[in-house]
């Protein structure tokens, strides 16, 4: 168990929808990091924050946005869903603004695996 | 650019096989770091290794051992004896200086272990 933890860890929808997939980093970690997971573009960086502001961005589309909350979990909203859209999105934190613990490690949740139809 | 490019897609091996998996880079920056992870069928990732770019000493740990080759910008990763439970994708990731906040992943290798 990393203690990350994403909620929902499946969600079905239709085109056209929007969703919003929610991450509680581990205690204590300022940074959270979004990633996609698709069988056409593999694991890809979408957006990185720390501590509440954006501290990178990826290959994030205009449709997804992401914010972080003051209690530092952070959601992903996904909106206009389309069926490429489908894949499993990946939170993952760590203490560091940079991303690295002294292990090196990013923490990842166990995913939202996200079906569009 | 970075890339990280792992050539082999599925390596089935039988049980107690040593297998190795292989993972080739490319990145600009002087200092890196390179990581692998581990998704068994359950789907999360499982953090393995990390290294930096000015550490080429082979490590082991345990059944695993991590071969860093800078000149042939390679990270492969061995794994002696094989069991079932190795059954996962693996993958291999770049992330550039420390504080850079991004790893780029290669596209994983399906390793199955057979009985």
């Amino acid at each position: 168990d990393s203690g990350v933890t994403q909620t929902p860890k499946h969600l079905i929808t239709a085109t056209g929808q929007r969703v919003t997939l929610r991450c509680s980093p581990r205690s204590g970690d300022l940074s959270v990091y979004w990633y996609q997971q698709s069988l056409d573009q593999g694991l890809q960086f979408l957006i990185q924050y720390y501590n509440g502001e954006e501290r990178a961005k990826g290959n994030i589309l205009e449709r997804f946005s992401a914010q972080q909350f003051p209690d530092l979990h952070s959601e992903l909203n996904l909106s206009s869903l389309e069926l490429g859209d489908s894949a499993l999105y990946f939170c993952a934190s760590s203490p560091l603004a940079g991303g690295h613990t002294n292990t090196g490690e990013l923490f990842f949740g166990e995913g939202s695996r996200l079906t569009v139809l | 650019a970075q890339k990280v490019t792992q050539a082999q897609t599925e390596i089935s091996v039988v049980e107690k096989e040593d297998v190795t998996l292989d993972c080739v880079y490319e990145t600009r920056d002087t200092t890196y770091y390179l990581f692998w992870y581990k998704q068994p069928p359950s789907g999360e990732l499982v953090f393995l290794i990390r290294r930096n770019s000015f550490d080429e000493q082979n490590e082991i740990s345990g059944r695993y051992s991590w071969n860093f080759q800078k000149s042939t910008s390679s990270f492969n990763f061995t794994i002696t004896a094989s069991q079932v439970v190795d059954s996962a994708v693996y993958f291999c990731a770049l992330s550039g200086l420390l504080g850079s906040n991004k790893l780029t992943f290669g596209t994983g290798t399906q390793l199955k272990v057979e009985l």
